[in-house]
Formats: structure tokens, C-alpha cells, sequence
């Protein structure tokens, strides 16, 4: 199975909003609800931000919102802060009861 | 407080088998209330799954690794463990553990082991 498909980064700065997309197939993201983000800082462990496309974590900032279209997922930041800078990682259910992540993406705040 | 902690070798030998085990405290994987799954991150490059194992012994695995892959539980040490076969240099990367927040493999990984990196070197 093929990677979903992240920009490979993408910036602004701080205050603006920036969203990232994740296109997959008919197979997976645009089969089922069940799209999760996850924020990667280096050296850390990934942290969930955004799971089942929209719903947030308990005490996962409402800056991060997530949504879905068809085939592509999106991850869309809000007042963006220093502290979000990092890697940005789409992860789906598939057709073949198996999950797939995104390529991912990284986001600098400028 | 949930907390996952790996444990294994950080260098293998090519051709020979990766062994990584992830003990579980603060939860009992035996509560049959979540999946449990091994990522991986080669260096410079993204988040790979590679499967999921639920207390019962099933298991779920990415296409690729299945023939070299074997996830197993031992629920009466509350962890669970990777083993993957005929390793190669593409297999080195940091390896991680972590929770399905709920008992099936549609859900995403809410609490992750602090990451081992393995080698795969003579």
C-alpha cells in the first residue's frame, strides 16, 4: 500500500491559519470516518491531535481542526503559535483492515 | 497513568531478528479495551505502521513487512512484542509502541512508548 499524499511542508506565520491536506482513495480515507492527525516533534513521541476526521482530544488546543472531502483529509491550523512548528503526520483505516500513514508534512512557523 | 516502555536491542545484525517488547502499565491489556500497535520512523523519512495485535491474539499487518512480521501478546506480563525476520539497512529506524484507543484497528494511537532507535549493522 502507497503512502497518503502530504505537501511536503508548508509555512506562515504567526497568527494566520494553514491547512494540510492528506488525499488517499476511495480504499481508505474516502471509504471510512476514521482519519487521525498526529503532531511529531524530533526526539519526541507523536501526540494525537485529531482523530475520527474533526474530534479533538481532551486538552488538545481548538486551534487544530480537521475535516473531510472525498478522498482528501485536512488539517487545518489556526493562530499559529511558534510551538506548532513541526512534523504533521494523516493516518487512515483502509479497505483491507489495515492502516496507512501520510508521507508527511512540515510546518514552520515563519 | 498509562505509561508504555520499550525494551530491546538497539543493533542487529543483517539477515538476523529484530525483538522489541513494549510492558504496559497503568492499564491491563487482558481488559480487552484496546488494540495495541508497533510504528516505525526510518531516519529522514515518515511514520510507518506495521501492525496491531489485540489481547485475544489477533493481528493486523502492513502488506509490506507481513512475510518478515510477528506481533504477539503475553497478557499475564501485560506487554507485548514485535519480531521482525531477515533484517536489512532499510529496516533501521526508530521503532514505537503504542495504544488504539479503542478496541478495534479503526482506531487512531492515543498513547505512544518513548521510541527505541534500531540499527541494523555488522
Amino acid at each position: 500500500q502507497s503512502a497518503l499524499t502530504q505537501p511536503a511542508s508548508v509555512s506562515g506565520s504567526p497568527g494566520q491559519s494553514i491547512t494540510i491536506s492528506c488525499t488517499g482513495t476511495t480504499s481508505d480515507i474516502g471509504g471510512y470516518d476514521y482519519v487521525s492527525w498526529y503532531q511529531h516533534h524530533p526526539g519526541k513521541a507523536p501526540k494525537l491531535i485529531i482523530y475520527n476526521v474533526s474530534n479533538r482530544p481532551s486538552g488538545v488546543s481548538n486551534r487544530f481542526s480537521g475535516s473531510k472531502s472525498a478522498n482528501t483529509a485536512s488539517l487545518t491550523v489556526s493562530g499559529l503559535q511558534a510551538e506548532d512548528e513541526g512534523d504533521y503526520y494523516c493516518l487512515s483505516f483502509t479497505r483491507s483492515y489495515t492502516l496507512i500513514f501520510g508521507g508527511g508534512t512540515k510546518l514552520t512557523v515563519l | 497513568q498509562l505509561q508504555l516502555q520499550q525494551s530491546g536491542p538497539g543493533l542487529v545484525k543483517p539477515s538476523e531478528t529484530l525483538s522489541l517488547t513494549c510492558t504496559v502499565s497503568g492499564d491491563s491489556i487482558s481488559s480487552g479495551s484496546y488494540y495495541w500497535g508497533w510504528i516505525r520512523q526510518p531516519p529522514g523519512k515518515g511514520l510507518e505502521w506495521i501492525g496491531t495485535i489485540y489481547y485475544s491474539g489477533t493481528t493486523y499487518y502492513d502488506p509490506s513487512l507481513e512475510s518478515r512480521v510477528t506481533i504477539s501478546v503475553d497478557t499475564s506480563k501485560n506487554q507485548f512484542s514485535l519480531n521482525l525476520s531477515s533484517v536489512i539497512a532499510a529496516d533501521t529506524a526508530v521503532y514505537y509502541c503504542a495504544r488504539q484507543m479503542c478496541s478495534s484497528n479503526t482506531c487512531p494511537f492515543d498513547f505512544w512508548g518513548q521510541g527505541t532507535l534500531v540499527t541494523v549493522s555488522s
